[in-house]
């Protein structure tokens, strides 16, 4: 079984510019959630989706946008990058809905704003 | 607002002896616990949860954790480490928020080196 896919894997802009980032859950996952990974504020909860809705937010600016499609992959933007936007984007899925269940997290992509 | 601490930024230890990666949690209503590892350039991998029942729960790769209530813990351990063992291990914690969801919770990680 594949397991969860993101791309891309690394990735460098300049500020002020936008990113798209992907990710391809393990097949049958429906929720799928996004974390910002840095070495100073370590990892933290970008958002969740399921079945298409957004089900929880994290304490991230509105230029944090994601959406999930209707074959569960997943996409988030960011836009008009600032250089502490630079950081691993990390990508979960997860068999259930009622979240009991682990994550299961795809290799990142690491995003660098110059 | 739910929160997890992971209190060292660093343990050392030496192969073969047993190691302990320390956790405790805040939340209101019954928490999930889980912890996950991180090997270096890599995602997280999951090594084993406490949702109900047995206190002590069972692992990949040798990990066990107890959960304890009272002190609101979730402690990773090992009975003997290996130099592989060397990694980022997070604590994390999911648990309703006020909209009825569940939210998951990290903790800061702690970086595990297994001396040899």
């Amino acid at each position: 079984k594949a397991g969860v896919t993101q791309t891309p894997r690394y990735l460098i802009k300049t500020r002020g510019q936008q990113v798209t980032l992907s990710c391809s859950p393990i097949s049958g996952h429906r929720s799928v959630s996004w974390y910002q990974q840095t070495p100073g504020q370590g990892l933290q909860f970008l958002f969740e989706y399921f079945s298409e809705t957004q089900r929880n937010k994290g304490n991230f600016p509105g230029r944090f946008s994601g959406r999930q499609f209707s074959n569960s992959r997943s996409e988030m933007n960011v836009s008009t990058l600032e250089l502490g936007d630079s950081a691993l984007y990390l990508c979960a899925s997860s068999l259930t809905d009622i979240n009991t269940g682990e994550l299961f997290f795809g290799e990142g992509s690491r995003l660098t704003v110059l | 607002a739910q929160s997890v601490a992971q209190p060292e930024d660093q343990v050392n230890v030496a192969e073969g002896n047993p190691l302990t990666v320390k956790c405790t949690y805040s939340v209101s209503g019954n928490p999930y616990l889980f912890w996950y590892v991180q090997y270096p350039n890599r995602g997280l991998q999951f090594l084993l949860k406490y949702i109900t029942g047995d206190n002590l729960v069972k692992g990949s790769y040798g990990f066990e954790a107890e959960f304890n209530k009272s002190q609101t813990s979730f402690h990773l351990k090992k009975p003997s480490a290996l130099v592989s063992d060397s990694a980022l291990y997070f604590c994390a914690v999911r648990a309703p928020d006020s909209g009825g969801y569940q939210k998951v919770t990290f903790g800061t990680g702690t970086k595990l080196q297994v001396i040899p």
